[in-house]
Protein backbone atom coordinates (compact mmCIF):
# COMPACT_ATOMS: atom_id res chain seq x y z
CA UNK A 1 0.00 0.00 0.00
CA UNK A 2 1.17 3.60 -0.80
CA UNK A 3 -0.69 4.68 2.28
CA UNK A 4 1.37 6.64 4.56
CA UNK A 5 1.61 4.65 8.42
CA UNK A 6 2.01 6.83 10.54
CA UNK A 7 3.24 6.08 14.85
CA UNK A 8 2.08 6.62 17.52
CA UNK A 9 -1.23 5.90 16.87
CA UNK A 10 -1.59 7.95 20.32
CA UNK A 11 0.39 10.10 21.79
CA UNK A 12 0.00 11.98 25.30
CA UNK A 13 2.51 14.73 26.58
CA UNK A 14 2.43 17.77 28.82
CA UNK A 15 2.03 21.43 28.26
CA UNK A 16 5.57 22.48 27.28
CA UNK A 17 7.03 19.10 25.70
CA UNK A 18 8.20 18.43 22.24
CA UNK A 19 5.91 16.08 20.14
CA UNK A 20 7.06 13.85 17.30
CA UNK A 21 5.01 12.12 15.16
CA UNK A 22 6.34 9.99 12.30
CA UNK A 23 4.77 8.72 8.74
CA UNK A 24 6.14 6.28 6.87
CA UNK A 25 4.90 5.03 3.15
CA UNK A 26 5.67 2.67 0.60
CA UNK A 27 5.83 4.84 -2.88
CA UNK A 28 7.53 7.63 -5.22
CA UNK A 29 6.03 10.68 -4.10
CA UNK A 30 5.99 14.08 -5.18
CA UNK A 31 5.44 15.67 -1.74
CA UNK A 32 4.80 14.77 1.94
CA UNK A 33 2.08 17.30 3.77
CA UNK A 34 0.70 17.40 7.20
CA UNK A 35 -3.06 17.94 8.06
CA UNK A 36 -4.58 18.61 11.61
CA UNK A 37 -7.94 17.63 12.54
CA UNK A 38 -9.93 18.48 15.44
CA UNK A 39 -12.33 16.55 16.79
CA UNK A 40 -15.34 15.99 14.20
CA UNK A 41 -14.11 19.16 12.01
CA UNK A 42 -12.38 19.52 8.54
CA UNK A 43 -8.62 18.84 8.13
CA UNK A 44 -6.22 22.15 7.96
CA UNK A 45 -3.38 22.09 5.92
CA UNK A 46 0.17 22.40 8.29
CA UNK A 47 3.11 22.35 6.29
CA UNK A 48 4.45 20.81 2.82
CA UNK A 49 7.56 19.40 1.97
CA UNK A 50 8.63 18.61 -1.70
CA UNK A 51 10.60 15.65 -2.36
CA UNK A 52 13.75 17.38 -2.85
CA UNK A 53 13.46 18.86 0.54
CA UNK A 54 14.44 17.22 3.82
CA UNK A 55 13.50 19.86 6.60
CA UNK A 56 10.89 22.90 6.64
CA UNK A 57 10.18 24.88 9.24
CA UNK A 58 7.12 26.79 9.87
CA UNK A 59 6.77 28.64 13.51
CA UNK A 60 6.64 25.70 15.91
CA UNK A 61 6.41 22.95 13.59
CA UNK A 62 9.46 21.37 11.96
CA UNK A 63 9.27 18.80 9.30
CA UNK A 64 11.93 16.26 8.12
CA UNK A 65 11.62 14.51 5.16
CA UNK A 66 14.42 11.11 4.11
CA UNK A 67 13.26 9.66 0.50
CA UNK A 68 15.64 6.80 1.26
CA UNK A 69 13.99 5.51 4.02
CA UNK A 70 10.49 6.63 2.93
CA UNK A 71 9.66 8.55 6.05
CA UNK A 72 8.99 11.59 7.50
CA UNK A 73 8.81 13.13 10.73
CA UNK A 74 6.48 15.99 12.61
CA UNK A 75 7.41 17.74 15.37
CA UNK A 76 5.58 20.17 17.62
CA UNK A 77 8.07 22.19 20.16
CA UNK A 78 7.17 23.60 23.18
CA UNK A 79 3.25 22.46 23.03
CA UNK A 80 -0.06 23.99 24.35
CA UNK A 81 -3.34 22.13 24.81
CA UNK A 82 -4.99 23.80 22.07
CA UNK A 83 -2.66 21.76 19.86
CA UNK A 84 -4.51 18.78 20.51
CA UNK A 85 -6.17 17.42 17.79
CA UNK A 86 -5.63 14.32 14.85
CA UNK A 87 -2.79 14.58 13.27
CA UNK A 88 -1.88 13.16 9.70
CA UNK A 89 0.44 13.17 6.86
CA UNK A 90 -0.54 12.80 3.63
CA UNK A 91 1.60 11.63 0.48
CA UNK A 92 1.22 13.26 -2.92
CA UNK A 93 1.65 10.52 -5.62
CA UNK A 94 1.80 10.97 -9.69
CA UNK A 95 -1.66 11.86 -11.05
CA UNK A 96 -2.08 14.47 -7.51
CA UNK A 97 -3.78 12.23 -5.81
CA UNK A 98 -3.40 13.13 -1.64
CA UNK A 99 -3.46 9.64 0.51
CA UNK A 100 -3.63 10.18 3.79
CA UNK A 101 -2.17 8.02 6.87
CA UNK A 102 -4.12 6.69 9.62
CA UNK A 103 -3.50 9.78 11.90
CA UNK A 104 -2.07 10.42 15.19
CA UNK A 105 -3.77 11.29 18.13
CA UNK A 106 -2.22 13.56 20.19
CA UNK A 107 -3.16 15.10 23.77
CA UNK A 108 -1.43 17.51 25.65
CA UNK A 109 -2.40 17.80 28.98
CA UNK A 110 -2.61 21.15 30.48
CA UNK B 1 -6.35 30.91 2.99
CA UNK B 2 -8.88 29.39 0.81
CA UNK B 3 -12.15 28.72 1.94
CA UNK B 4 -14.27 25.71 1.22
CA UNK B 5 -17.71 25.23 2.55
CA UNK B 6 -19.64 22.32 3.03
CA UNK B 7 -22.97 21.49 3.67
CA UNK B 8 -25.22 20.19 5.64
CA UNK B 9 -22.69 19.89 8.78
CA UNK B 10 -24.57 17.42 10.07
CA UNK B 11 -27.87 15.44 8.51
CA UNK B 12 -30.01 12.46 9.76
CA UNK B 13 -32.30 10.91 7.29
CA UNK B 14 -34.64 7.46 7.58
CA UNK B 15 -33.32 4.41 5.34
CA UNK B 16 -33.82 4.18 1.79
CA UNK B 17 -33.84 8.47 0.99
CA UNK B 18 -31.40 10.31 -0.84
CA UNK B 19 -29.08 13.17 1.41
CA UNK B 20 -27.27 15.36 -1.06
CA UNK B 21 -23.99 16.99 0.22
CA UNK B 22 -22.96 20.33 -1.35
CA UNK B 23 -19.40 21.33 -1.72
CA UNK B 24 -18.36 25.17 -2.67
CA UNK B 25 -15.14 26.95 -2.72
CA UNK B 26 -16.05 30.81 -1.29
CA UNK B 27 -13.28 32.31 -3.10
CA UNK B 28 -11.96 30.74 -5.74
CA UNK B 29 -12.44 28.30 -8.61
CA UNK B 30 -11.49 24.54 -8.56
CA UNK B 31 -11.41 22.42 -11.56
CA UNK B 32 -11.34 19.43 -9.46
CA UNK B 33 -12.79 18.99 -6.20
CA UNK B 34 -12.44 15.77 -4.12
CA UNK B 35 -14.43 13.35 -1.69
CA UNK B 36 -13.69 11.21 1.38
CA UNK B 37 -15.00 9.49 3.87
CA UNK B 38 -13.91 9.21 7.47
CA UNK B 39 -15.68 6.20 9.85
CA UNK B 40 -14.56 7.67 13.85
CA UNK B 41 -10.99 7.17 14.76
CA UNK B 42 -9.94 6.18 10.99
CA UNK B 43 -8.20 7.90 7.96
CA UNK B 44 -9.50 9.68 5.01
CA UNK B 45 -10.68 7.48 2.40
CA UNK B 46 -10.56 9.08 -1.06
CA UNK B 47 -14.06 7.70 -2.72
CA UNK B 48 -13.81 10.10 -5.80
CA UNK B 49 -12.32 12.73 -7.38
CA UNK B 50 -15.03 15.29 -9.00
CA UNK B 51 -14.12 17.03 -12.55
CA UNK B 52 -15.87 20.45 -13.86
CA UNK B 53 -17.81 19.78 -16.67
CA UNK B 54 -16.97 15.93 -16.59
CA UNK B 55 -17.65 12.85 -15.05
CA UNK B 56 -16.28 11.86 -11.84
CA UNK B 57 -13.22 9.44 -11.39
CA UNK B 58 -14.62 7.25 -8.95
CA UNK B 59 -11.93 4.81 -6.80
CA UNK B 60 -12.25 1.41 -6.71
CA UNK B 61 -14.95 -0.25 -4.66
CA UNK B 62 -16.67 2.87 -4.50
CA UNK B 63 -19.92 2.32 -6.08
CA UNK B 64 -20.51 5.14 -9.01
CA UNK B 65 -24.61 4.46 -8.43
CA UNK B 66 -24.68 4.92 -4.67
CA UNK B 67 -22.36 7.98 -4.88
CA UNK B 68 -23.64 10.29 -7.16
CA UNK B 69 -21.00 13.28 -8.08
CA UNK B 70 -22.34 16.11 -9.59
CA UNK B 71 -19.34 19.40 -10.44
CA UNK B 72 -21.68 21.61 -12.67
CA UNK B 73 -19.62 24.83 -11.90
CA UNK B 74 -16.39 26.03 -11.26
CA UNK B 75 -17.17 26.97 -7.42
CA UNK B 76 -19.78 23.72 -6.63
CA UNK B 77 -19.43 20.14 -6.64
CA UNK B 78 -22.31 17.92 -4.45
CA UNK B 79 -22.40 14.35 -3.21
CA UNK B 80 -25.75 12.57 -3.40
CA UNK B 81 -25.70 9.49 -1.26
CA UNK B 82 -28.88 7.76 -2.71
CA UNK B 83 -31.00 4.79 -0.82
CA UNK B 84 -29.17 5.49 1.90
CA UNK B 85 -28.24 2.38 4.26
CA UNK B 86 -27.56 2.61 8.23
CA UNK B 87 -24.07 1.29 6.74
CA UNK B 88 -23.49 4.59 4.76
CA UNK B 89 -23.84 6.64 8.29
CA UNK B 90 -20.34 8.60 7.95
CA UNK B 91 -18.52 11.82 7.88
CA UNK B 92 -18.10 13.08 4.37
CA UNK B 93 -15.24 15.59 3.76
CA UNK B 94 -14.63 17.35 0.31
CA UNK B 95 -11.37 19.07 -0.75
CA UNK B 96 -9.82 21.45 -3.73
CA UNK B 97 -7.19 22.89 -4.87
CA UNK B 98 -7.50 26.68 -6.21
CA UNK B 99 -7.58 26.86 -10.08
CA UNK B 100 -6.34 24.30 -12.31
CA UNK B 101 -3.64 23.66 -9.71
CA UNK B 102 -2.57 19.62 -9.99
CA UNK B 103 -0.65 19.71 -7.09
CA UNK B 104 -0.07 21.12 -3.59
CA UNK B 105 -2.06 21.37 -0.33
CA UNK B 106 -5.86 21.01 -0.12
CA UNK B 107 -8.28 23.04 1.50
CA UNK B 108 -11.11 21.14 3.14
CA UNK B 109 -14.17 21.94 3.98
CA UNK B 110 -15.53 21.15 7.90
CA UNK B 111 -17.42 17.78 6.60
CA UNK B 112 -20.54 16.62 6.88
CA UNK B 113 -22.13 13.91 9.58
CA UNK B 114 -24.48 11.65 7.69
CA UNK B 115 -26.01 8.99 10.16
CA UNK B 116 -28.77 6.86 8.79
CA UNK B 117 -31.73 5.39 10.88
Amino acid sequence: SQQGEEDPQALSIQEGENATMNCSYKTSINNLQWYRQNSGRGLVHLILIRSNEREKHSGRLRVTLDTSKKSSSLLITASRAADTASYFCAIETSGSRLTFGEGTQLTVNP
Amino acid sequence: GAVVSQHPSRVICKSGTSVKIECRSLDFQATTMFWYRQFPKQSLMLMATSNEGSKATYEQGVEKDKFLINHASLTLSTLTVTSAHPEDSSFYICSARPGQSRTGELFFGEGSRLTVL
